[in-house]
């Protein structure tokens, strides 16, 4: 299978730091979208943002951003002045062959 | 809301029994996706339909079926419930190979 791998399971940080999500993936496709989502404590998964295979350009919204590298197969997603709203567990996912990671929770403490 | 619906929200059943879990896509998505998340499994992808044929396969146990109807909607059976399948069970869809919405999910809890 496919892998998708959050190795961070928990991460605790102080409101205003930043917090960075890593994400590695494997893949055999040359077209794939890569994606991450939030799981807040009321159990809704909500889209955050995505990111195709062939487009490395690193964006930012907003308090958000990703830093996509092919080369190491990797998707890592920063938030930037975390909020104690930021508390939630952050998914990483890709399709083609739908995989998501197994979570990085994150707790932002006032 | 991200325009997917999931009824019902929460059942509860008992063991050996059968139940059927409903998902409206949002307008226009003809993918949907079935996902079961659980403490020790995390999320786990189930099965994907796309316009109505079943496109993709994961980890869904032979007791479990889906579907997907020409109105798009989908609905996972899951028969001979036993006390592992209490679950958060999501449905999402997506317009094609792209950022899949989720549903509310539904809670199962086998008692």
């Amino acid at each position: 299978a496919q892998k998708v791998t959050q190795a961070q399971t928990e991460i605790s940080v102080v409101e205003k730091e930043d917090v960075t999500l890593d994400c590695v993936y494997e893949t055999r496709d040359t077209t794939y979208y890569l994606f991450w989502y939030k799981q807040p404590p009321s159990g809704e998964l909500v889209f955050l943002i995505r990111r195709n295979s062939f487009d490395e350009q690193n964006e930012i919204s907003g308090r958000y951003s990703w830093n996509f590298q092919k080369s190491t197969s990797s998707f890592n997603f920063t938030i930037t002045a975390s909020q104690v709203v930021d508390s939630a567990v952050y998914f990483c996912a890709r399709i083609t062959a739908v995989s998501f990671g197994a979570g990085t929770t994150v707790t932002v403490r006032a | 809301d991200s325009g997917v619906t999931q009824t019902p929200k929460h059942l509860i059943t008992a063991t050996g029994q059968r139940v059927t879990l409903r998902c409206s896509p949002r307008s226009g998505d003809l993918s949907v996706y079935w996902y079961q998340q659980s403490l020790d499994q995390g999320l786990q992808f189930l099965i994907q339909y796309y316009n109505g044929e079943e496109r993709a396969k994961g980890n869904i146990l032979e007791r479990f079926s889906a579907q997907q109807f020409p109105d798009l909607h989908s609905e996972l059976n899951l028969s001979s419930l036993e006390l592992g399948d209490s679950a958060l069970y999501f449905c999402a869809s997506s317009p094609q190979d792209r950022e899949a919405f989720f549903g509310q999910g539904t809670r199962l809890t086998v008692v």
